[in-house]
Formats: structure tokens, C-alpha cells, sequence
């Protein structure tokens, strides 16, 4: 069975860091494009960003640009996602999720919890 | 960005009836390839969120039939056949054609 495993999640106080991480197994891990989206308390779903498989192009929204960094390790089958001067507004349930051929299949992780609070 | 508009944002339904979910979306959701990126997932209560319908009407592994996708352009729509109970939830319904990717504001299926 394939598995997506995020962790990295836990409390941080506003302008904090974080590194969350996702570890694949059972699939092609290279086959994936993989992104990062999350889910805010109560609210709805939201894409923060993506890699290629290779890592050569990579795209974040808006809200996250310049302090979050998107990158992989294909030797490692993992996935990392680098947070810095987080806000209370990042606070979510982050997930990790595989999207392989052109969009025909995806795996998604259980989440990760992350709390920016003082 | 492009914006996804679900309605309606709370559907009561009955066990066994039909129900649908409409989603329109700010620009076209065709791609240069040809194909239209629209898909429908499924969030059950403290579950993360499963895909059910890719590229509008293709029903992912696993998916009972009674889940149905239809649409083009702008204008998409969700269709249970019969409600079961375990389909309470929020359905969302997501754009992979520009970036950011984007995602209605979703839809809460609850049982009358």
C-alpha cells in the first residue's frame, strides 16, 4: 500500500521556523509531482506549493512566497517543505500529496499539525 | 487566480435521494493540452480530503458508481446517484489548470 507519511508539525511562536517533512513509500517517488497544500482550522482547502519531479520548477502562492521553500530528495523518496517568519495565519493541518500522471492519480498523507501561536 | 464558486454550501439530503453540487469557475478550465483539469474530492468528518473525479468525469479507483462528474468550460457539476450515509461530508471542487491551483469554498452534505 502506498504511504505518505508527513511529520515535522508541532507549536512555534510567531516569526518561528519550521521544517515539515513527508517520507513516500511503495510508490515511484520520481513519477510524482508533489506539493504541499494545508487546511486552516474550520476553512476550507489551500495549495501552498509545488515541485516537479525533477525539482526544477517549483511555484508557491502568494501568501507564502519568500518564506516557505519547497524541495525534495528523490534518493531519499521525501519531500520537505521550509518554513520561516511564520505567522498565526499559517497555522493548519499541512498535507503532503503525490499528483503522477498528468493528474490522472494522486496519494495523499494524513497531515501534519502545525500551530504558530505565542 | 482563478476563483471556484460552489453552490450550495450546505446541502441537507435524503438517504437514498439524489443530490448535486455546482461549481463555476472565473476563466476556462481547459488546458492547451486539450484537457479540462477539474476534480472533486471528499472530506469526511476528521479525514484528509480523497479525490473521487479527475478531468470532470473520470471517476478515480475505488469510487462507487453512484458518483458522477459533468461539465466543460466554466461551469462543472457533482452528482451523487442515491445518498448514503457515509457520504456526509464537504465535497470541494479544485482547478489544476493555473497556478495557484484553487479550490471551492466547499459544499457540507448532511442527512436530513
Amino acid at each position: 500500500e502506498v504511504r505518505l507519511v508527513e511529520s515535522g508539525g508541532g507549536l512555534v511562536q510567531p516569526g518561528g521556523s519550521l521544517r515539515l517533512s513527508c517520507a513516500a513509500s511503495r510508490l515511484i517517488f520520481t513519477d510524482c509531482w508533489m506539493s504541499w497544500l494545508r487546511q486552516a482550522p474550520g476553512k476550507g482547502l489551500e495549495w501552498v506549493a509545488n515541485i516537479k519531479q525533477d525539482g526544477s520548477e517549483k511555484y508557491y502562492v502568494d501568501s507564502v512566497k519568500g518564506r516557505f521553500t519547497i524541495s525534495r530528495d528523490n534518493a531519499q523518496n521525501s519531500l520537505y517543505l521550509q518554513m520561516s517568519s511564520l505567522r498565526v495565519e499559517d497555522t493548519a493541518v499541512y498535507y503532503c500529496a503525490c499528483w503522477f500522471d498528468y493528474w490522472s492519480g494522486t496519494y495523499w498523507g494524513q497531515g501534519t499539525q502545525v500551530t504558530v501561536s505565542s | 487566480d482563478v476563483v471556484m464558486t460552489q453552490s450550495p454550501l450546505c446541502l441537507p439530503v435524503t438517504l437514498g435521494q439524489p443530490a448535486s453540487i455546482s461549481c463555476r469557475s472565473s476563466q476556462s478550465l481547459v488546458h492547451r493540452d486539450g484537457n479540462t483539469y477539474l476534480s472533486w474530492f471528499q472530506q469526511r468528518p476528521g479525514q484528509p480530503p480523497r479525490r473521487l473525479i479527475h478531468k470532470v468525469s473520470r471517476r478515480d479507483s475505488g469510487v462507487p458508481d453512484r458518483f458522477s462528474g459533468s461539465g466543460s468550460g466554466t461551469e462543472f457539476t457533482l452528482q451523487i446517484s442515491r445518498v448514503e450515509a457515509e457520504d456526509v461530508g464537504v465535497y470541494y471542487c479544485l482547478q489544476g489548470v493555473r497556478w495557484p491551483h484553487t479550490f471551492g469554498q466547499g459544499t457540507k452534505v448532511e442527512i436530513k
